[in-house]
């Protein structure tokens, strides 16, 4: 069974840096892209950026390129989301979703990430 | 950046009835275009990718036509688990993939 499993709700406070992972099994972990997903509360989706674990092939969306780090430990078929120093304008739920050619079929649960003084 | 729109933002329907939702893109996407479906406190379900297959497990009732700029997600007879908040994303660009802001479907 193909499972991503993300890591746990996190809460900072501005100016702190923060790692977030997404472990895959069930499956080859270098054969498929990964990608990252925020939602704001109350708000839509957004495209952050894909990885291939193979080659650590990464694609930032331009709203999102220098603002995180996307990266992968294929030896541990984890994928992360990071970044140096968070703003309040980064809370949101993020998702990791394993992606085919593009379109995405499974999806981690979501990790909360709430930026608060 | 490919700009993905939908329409209605919001649409009422009642259960049985036929759902269309729409979905423009900027530019064309060729047919490398997905839905998803999103409930409340859930994680985003893959309905339809290159813009007219069906993922694996959705039911014959969800369909997905067009090609280049235009695209459609059609709900043949809406069932209660249905209304949901439907949204479209291209994967034409891998500089940067892009989705729609979303149709809320909801109970008339």
């Amino acid at each position: 069974e193909v499972q991503l499993v993300q890591s746990g709700a996190e809460v900072k406070k501005p100016g702190e840096s923060l790692k977030i992972s997404c472990k895959g099994s069930g499956y080859s972990f270098t054969s498929y892209w990964i990608g990252w997903v925020r939602q704001m509360p109350g708000k839509g989706l957004e495209w952050m950026g894909i990885i291939y674990p193979g080659d650590s092939d990464t694609r930032y969306s331009p709203s999102f390129q220098g603002q995180v780090t996307i990266s992968a430990d294929k030896s541990i078929s984890t994928a992360y989301l990071q970044w140096s120093s968070l703003k309040a304008s980064d809370t949101a739920m993020y998702y990791c979703a394993r992606c085919g050619s593009g379109s995405c079929y499974y999806w981690g649960q979501g990790t909360l990430v709430t930026v608060s003084s | 950046e490919i700009v993905m729109t939908q329409s209605p933002a919001t649409l009422s329907v009642s259960p049985g009835e036929r759902a269309t939702l729409s979905c423009r893109a900027s530019q064309s996407v060729s047919s490398n275009l997905a839905w998803y479906q999103q409930k409340p406190g859930q994680a985003p379900r893959l309905l339809i990718y290159g813009a007219s297959t069906r993922a694996t497990g959705i039911p014959a009732r969800f369909s997905g036509s067009g090609s280049g700029t235009e695209f459609t997600l059609t709900i043949s007879s809406l069932q209660s688990e249905d209304f949901a908040v439907y949204y479209c994303q291209q994967y034409n660009n891998w500089l940067g993939f892009t989705f729609g802001p979303g149709t809320k479907v909801d109970i008339k």
